[in-house]
């Protein structure tokens, strides 16, 4: 199982950014992606999951409205858009996958670290 | 939303000697509690499923215990490599929620 992220984005407040998680090396319809953040020296903040299968979502209240997730079939890719960003939106964002055998995460991508600067 | 609450924030612990971390969760979780193992600039590691399940290739001195609402990660006698920060994640309800975290530094 592998979840490859897309690479580092700077971004000016009040943009979008949308970051990519590649998987591979299981049935990509399976299993639930998870998107987490975490802040600069803050701790791990769940944000929402999207469902490949069908595409369904559940969103943090904390970030509905403002993040989109999705996925594309073809390339078992799940992307997570974030908009209207600000300077405290700055952090790493990782995606991860339930285990094999059970609801927790057991793989996770290698971060995308998103800066919001202007 | 299930609120989860680590303590300590920071334990300092001598290289051999044990450390005993704190999760609690505001409502109970059954055993849906895992523990996660995080290093600067790396993505968490999964120590322990099921509350005291521990993942493939995780050493033996790493034990988790608890149930319901108090949990308990328990590193047995501690190695260079084992400070970093800990987090408890509850899989039991949506939204899934993680703790704050505990830092484990060398004293």
């Amino acid at each position: 199982v592998q979840l490859v992220q897309s690479g580092a984005e700077v971004k000016k407040p009040g943009a979008s950014v949308k970051v990519s998680c590649m998987t591979s090396g299981y049935t990509f319809t399976n299993y639930f992606i998870y998107w987490v953040r975490q802040a600069p020296g803050q701790g791990l903040e769940y944000m929402g999951i999207i469902n490949p299968s069908g595409g369904g979502t559940s969103y943090a209240q904390k970030f509905q409205g403002r993040v989109t997730m999705t996925r594309d079939m073809s390339t078992t890719t799940v992307y997570m858009e974030l908009s209207s960003l600000r300077h405290e939106d700055t952090a790493v964002f990782y995606c991860a996958r339930d285990s094999d055998s059970g609801s927790w995460l057991g793989y996770w991508g290698q971060g995308t670290l998103v800066t919001v600067s202007s | 939303e299930m609120v989860m609450t680590q303590s300590p924030v920071t334990l300092s612990v001598s290289p051999g000697e044990r450390a005993t971390l704190s999760c609690r969760t505001s409502q109970s979780v059954s055993g849906n509690l895992a523990w996660y193992q995080q290093k600067p600039g790396q993505a968490p590691r999964l120590l322990i499923y099921g509350a005291s399940t521990r993942a493939a290739g995780i050493p033996a001195r790493f034990s988790g215990s608890g149930s319901g609402t108090d949990f308990t990660l328990t590193i047995s006698s501690l190695q260079s490599e084992d400070f970093a920060v800990y987090y408890c994640l509850q899989y039991h309800s949506w939204p899934r929620t993680f703790g704050q975290g505990t830092k484990l530094d060398i004293k």
